[in-house]
């Protein structure tokens, strides 16, 4: 079992949809967790942190689950420039080391 | 976020000959990683460059294939040896900035194609 699982998508939406993309993980011990944007041909720039408690950044808002080892990322009215890939990313307690998951592709169509 | 410079971009180049690619941060961060993303696949962890001593290698990676230096804290390198087609792949380089929410941060990249 991979450490981090992600739906590889890809998830093609029209623009204005909202969208979900799923994240588990299999470490317990894993302490953060953030979500990277990957455009085609670019290195991984971080979209955001995930806290337990949920947060938000404009139109895009993450959940932790750390009972189901679950994360989540939602992004509302999506918009063109959206589409790129969405890495799950996860750090494990005791180290500098960040897990990363294969990626969601997102692809939003006028 | 930190800003990392990271050359050279891209490289073709033969089977047998060796690349080293170079990443320089614009402030001292302890922790440099090396890491690897192959066509269509995510990101795996090469190596950690520590400062005065010898780099921490990942299941699957041995120094002798790809050595790295770290002289000082904001210079590292990565050398590809050897090369094969089997190293085609994009090479990055990344730091955790403390001084800034210790969030990882990634150098443009390195696209190796070896023929």
């Amino acid at each position: 079992r991979k450490e981090v699982e992600q739906d590889p998508g890809p998830f093609n939406v029209p623009e204005g949809a909202t969208v979900a993309f799923n994240c588990t993980y299999s470490n317990s011990a894993s302490q953060s967790f953030f979500w990277y944007r990957q455009d085609c041909r670019k290195e991984p720039k971080l979209l955001m942190s995930v806290y337990s408690s949920g947060n938000e950044d404009g139109r895009f808002t993450a959940q932790l689950n750390r009972a189901s080892q679950y994360i989540s990322l939602l992004i509302r009215d999506s918009k063109l420039s959206d589409s790129a890939t969405y890495l799950c990313v996860v750090n494990v307690r005791g180290t500098d080391k960040l897990i990363f998951g294969t990626g969601t592709r997102l692809q939003v169509f006028p | 976020s930190a800003v990392i410079s990271q050359k050279p971009s891209r490289d073709i180049c033969q089977r047998g000959t060796s690349l080293t690619i170079q990443c320089q941060v614009d402030s001292q961060v302890t922790m440099m990683f090396w890491y690897r993303q192959q066509p269509g696949q995510s990101l795996t962890l090469i190596a950690t460059a520590n400062q005065g001593s010898e780099a921490t290698y990942e299941s699957g990676f041995v120094i002798d294939k790809f050595p790295i230096s770290r002289p000082n804290l904001t210079f590292s390198t990565l050398t590809v040896s050897n090369m094969s087609p089997e190293d085609s792949s994009i090479y990055l380089c990344s730091v955790v900035h403390r001084g800034r929410g210790e969030k990882l941060f990634f150098g443009s990249g390195t696209q190796l194609s070896v023929l």
